[in-house]
């Protein structure tokens, strides 16, 4: 059974701070790597993607793959109240072409 | 530019009704896909529609049906209402299978009495 595994939180830091979540996966052969935020009570979008290939900066989001311990993180720098919500970790292995494998996610709130 | 719209976004059903969730994306995506996201259970997957004119079971199929009408609509129906089937239903779409991203509707929320 191949897994993605998110710490449920929920994660606190303070306004200004780097919020640094992680998703490990258990597929070695996995290609590509999604990460979504969720407000409560709306639907996913996507923040960022990377492929096995390299990291990723966008804004304050910094998406990282370590491959030998196969996790992905996501930095989140001068963190905002407004980042306050559920970050879903979304995971495609090589041998298969119609799923995401799905973390259950990680809360995160930012205090004021 | 509506992205992937879903209808309705509330419904109360009660047991043994059906009803059908209607999805329409703009965005000439070829895959679509049914989700139901449950606490503690995360996003699973109902069906899918790698593209028109297919379909395929995802990891819950039981109690669903769908319909790839076209390439822009994709429905899913509820033959007979359970009250293991209150979730809230989200539809998505992606250009393809293969490690695109998937764009989410709004969430339909169902619940069965």
């Amino acid at each position: 059974q191949k897994e993605v595994e998110q710490n449920s939180g929920p994660l606190s830091v303070p306004e200004g701070a780097i919020a640094s979540l992680n998703c490990t996966y258990s597929d070695r052969g996995s290609q590509s790597f999604f990460w979504y935020r969720q407000y409560s009570g709306k639907s996913p979008e996507l923040i960022m993607f990377i492929y096995s290939n390299g990291d990723k900066e966008d804004g304050r989001f910094t998406a990282q793959l370590n491959k030998a311990s196969q996790y992905v993180s996501l930095l989140i720098r001068d963190s905002q109240p407004s980042d306050s919500a559920t970050y879903l970790c979304a995971v495609k292995s090589a041998g298969n072409n119609r799923k995401l494998i799905w973390g259950l996610g990680t809360s995160l709130a930012v205090n004021p | 530019n509506a992205g992937v719209t879903q209808t309705p976004k509330f419904q109360v059903l009660k047991t043994g009704q059906s009803m059908t969730l209607q999805c329409a994306q703009d965005m000439n995506h070829n895959s679509m896909y049914w989700y139901r996201q449950d606490p503690g259970m995360g996003l699973r997957l109902i069906y899918y529609s790698a593209s028109e004119g297919t379909t395929d079971k995802g990891e819950v199929p039981n109690g669903y049906n769908v319909s790839r009408l076209n390439k822009r609509e994709f429905s899913l129906r509820l033959e007979s209402a359970a009250p293991s089937q209150t979730s809230v239903y989200f539809c998505a779409s992606s250009e393809g299978t293969a490690g695109n991203t998937i764009y989410f509707g709004e969430g339909s929320w169902l619940t069965v009495v």
